[in-house]
């Protein structure tokens, strides 16, 4: 079974330039995350999607940032303009979701590391 | 107070120990997750539960519903067991995950 995609692995970007990570969660999983990891920190979530619709992007920078999940598979994730402070790994997981389920088990991606100068 | 709560922040012991690492949370959940993640490196799901306890070769989860506490144990640490350990929850409903801190693992050989 193939894994959570991310791409790309590394970027390194001056401030006031824009970035885009790419996702592609695992076949059939509704529900995907993108997590920020600031090093020395644990995951925030930035955004949730149940397939193309958002769940919850209460902690996502409006302002910057911007993430889409057009038809419910392939999600990216934008910035524009960057900042010195959104130097992170970004994560990208994935899980089954059903109501009656529950979550899921939680499948993450190895992360893009984006480094603004 | 963060809705999940682990300790020890830091653990540092000898190969061959047994280690436990613990999560309290205080919110409503669904299930409780801990998540392995190695310098540099993604992140792994360990275990996922509801109830009870799971084990998966050196390692065994358990959670304690009512008193709203999880604990990870390790068998035999080995160095390559070094990591960092993350439990997090998700919510009833939106199965919104709230991460603990994690908490930092140094293995000693």
């Amino acid at each position: 079974e193939a894994g959570v995609a991310q791409s790309p692995r590394y970027k390194i970007i001056e401030k006031r330039q824009s970035v885009a990570f790419w996702c592609n969660p695992i076949s059939g999983h509704a529900t995907l995350y993108w997590y920020q990891q600031i090093l020395g920190q644990g995951p925030k979530l930035l955004i949730q999607f149940q397939n193309n619709g958002v769940v919850d992007d209460s902690q996502l920078p409006k302002d910057r940032f911007s993430a889409e999940r057009l038809k419910g598979v392939d999600s990216t994730l934008k910035i524009q303009p960057a900042k010195l402070e959104d130097s992170a790994v970004y994560l990208c997981a994935s899980s089954f979701w059903g109501l009656a389920a529950g979550t899921g088990e939680l499948f993450f991606g190895e992360g893009s590391r984006l480094t603004v100068l | 107070k963060n809705e999940v709560e682990q300790s020890p922040q830091n653990l540092t012991a000898q190969e061959g120990e047994f280690i436990t690492i613990n999560c309290s949370y205080s919110v409503g959940i669904s299930a409780l997750h801990w998540l392995q993640q190695h310098p540099g490196g993604g992140i792994v799901s360990l275990f996922m539960l509801s109830s009870g306890k799971k084990k998966h070769g050196r390692l065994i989860a358990t959670i304690n519903i009512q008193e709203k506490h999880s604990s990870l144990h390790i068998t035999a640490s080995h160095p390559r067991d070094s990591a960092v350990y993350i439990c997090a929850a998700s919510r009833f409903g939106n199965e919104k995950l709230t991460f603990g801190t994690g908490t930092r693992l140094t293995i000693i050989p």
